[in-house]
């Protein structure tokens, strides 16, 4: 699986769209890009995952850039609760359990 | 509620003794996953299981011993072999479908082990 880069923190005010990126520039074409987050001394939440298309859920927006060799996970309008540390995961998704590894992440703060 | 169910929240071992952590689900999930997570470190893969009575190793299982004798269960045993085993542990499962489309994984809500 491709390796990933993320910048270790992030500050945000509450209210305002969070933008964390990730840079997955040895992307394969097979390989999809996954978030997760983790709030302080649980277990990781999954958030979205893409292709190559821009996703949107209820919880966030994922935008892939054209070359597939970045990414942005977008929180719309981030709340004090969304305080946590993000797993950007690049990973060929081929229907059967594999190794996932998940790196160091960003840790985003949100503030009043 | 369906989800994954880890036991105990707490733990604590002796010098030489082996523990055994639990993990249960009820998402009817074919994948079951362990990982250990160290203080501001990102989570590394002990096992995983893609089915019952088969298992494969991580990236750090020397130490570690599991099984696999039900679906819903995959406990990790962290033997007296692991000699720094203080740290958080977290079960997950998937299920497989159509690649890229249900490959989430599902997390429970840890075991903090720490040695005494």
């Amino acid at each position: 699986d491709a390796k990933t880069t993320q910048p270790p923190s992030m500050d945000c005010a509450e209210g305002r769209a969070a933008n964390l990126p990730c840079n997955h520039s040895t992307i394969s074409g097979n390989e999809y890009v996954y978030w997760y987050r983790q709030i302080h001394s649980q277990g990781p939440q999954y958030i979205i995952h893409g292709l190559k298309n821009n996703e949107t859920n209820e919880m966030a927006s994922l935008i892939i850039t054209e070359d597939r060799k970045s990414s942005t996970l977008i929180l719309p309008h981030a709340t004090l609760r969304d305080t946590a540390v993000y797993y950007c995961i690049v990973r060929v998704a081929t229907g059967t359990a594999s190794k996932l590894t998940f790196g160091t992440g960003t840790r985003l703060q949100v503030t009043l | 509620d369906g989800g994954i169910t880890q036991s105990p929240k707490y733990l604590f071992r002796k010098e030489g003794q082996n523990v055994t952590l639990s993990c249960e689900q009820n998402l009817n999930h074919d994948a079951m996953y362990w990982y250990r997570q160290d203080p501001g470190q990102g989570l590394r893969l002990i096992y995983y299981s893609q089915i019952v009575n088969d298992f494969q190793k991580g990236d750090i299982a020397e130490g570690y011993s599991v099984s696999r004798e039900k679906k819903e269960s995959f406990p990790l045993t962290v033997t007296s072999a692991q000699k720094n085993p203080t740290a958080f542990y977290l079960c997950a499962s998937s299920s497989f479908g159509r690649p890229g489309t249900n490959e989430k994984l599902f997390f429970g809500s840890g075991t903090q082990l720490s040695v005494l």
